[in-house]
């Protein structure tokens, strides 16, 4: 599968938008990426995944660039209940097993 | 629906002493995975099943760790011995089925914090 890179850290004030970028320049044609975050103390937890075209759903929208190296995650509003670790994943179903490698994320802290 | 349960929530055990966690599934889920998060890392995958056969187990310590999936259902994860590089939180996650079209996210449980002393 290929690897990510992510910002170790980043901030972003409580009412305005949090983008998550995500590079994976050696992302093959049948891997999708997925985005995942855990909050303190708990397990991660699915956001939206996808393979070329921009997604949304009621948590966050992906843009993916038409190149597929890249990837940014937007949180529209964010509240203090998004501070969390993010991570980026790209896959491929493989044997159908869907299986996910987790690097070390984004912290994203929301302040007030 | 009833979230996956995992139990216990804490342990502290002292070196080359054993220990297992219990994970329970989200009703319906045929696959389950076992995941070993260490303090600042992302969690790592040690072992998935799919209902009662294991799909991969290519991570798993074989000399110390153990798994197994009773009737397809609840799983139990062993350590045995332990050693202190083993304190990590271990997740369990289940999803509904591998091997179809579309995406099935998984589901995760809050972990059991393991500290080996």
């Amino acid at each position: 599968d290929a690897k990510t890179t992510q910002p170790t850290s980043m901030d972003c004030a409580e009412g305005r938008a949090a983008n998550l970028p995500c590079n994976h320049s050696t992302i093959s044609g049948n891997e999708y990426v997925y985005w995942y975050r855990q909050i303190h103390s708990q397990g991660p937890q699915y956001i939206i995944h996808g393979l070329k075209n921009n997604e949304t759903n009621e948590m966050a929208s992906l843009i993916i660039t038409e190149d597929r190296k890249s990837s940014t995650l937007i949180l529209p509003h964010a509240t203090l209940r998004d501070t969390a670790v993010y991570y980026c994943i790209v896959s491929s179903s493989g044997a159908g097993s869907y299986q996910l490698t987790f690097g070390k994320g984004t912290k994203l802290s929301v302040i007030p | 629906e009833a979230g996956v349960a995992q139990s216990p929530r804490y342990k502290i055990i002292e070196k080359r002493q054993s220990v297992a966690f219990w994970c329970n599934p989200i009703s319906g889920h045929a696959t389950l995975y076992w995941y070993q998060q260490i303090l600042g890392q992302g969690p790592k995958l040690l072992i998935q099943f799919q209902n009662n056969g294991v799909v991969d187990d290519s991570q798993l310590p074989k000399d110390r760790f153990s798994a197994e999936r009773l009737k397809g259902v609840d799983s139990t994860l062993k350590i045995q011995p332990a050693k202190l590089e083993d304190s990590a939180v271990y997740l369990c996650a289940s999803s509904l089925r591998t091997g179809t079209v579309g995406y099935n996210e998984q589901f995760f449980g809050p972990g059991t914090r393991l500290t080996v002393l």
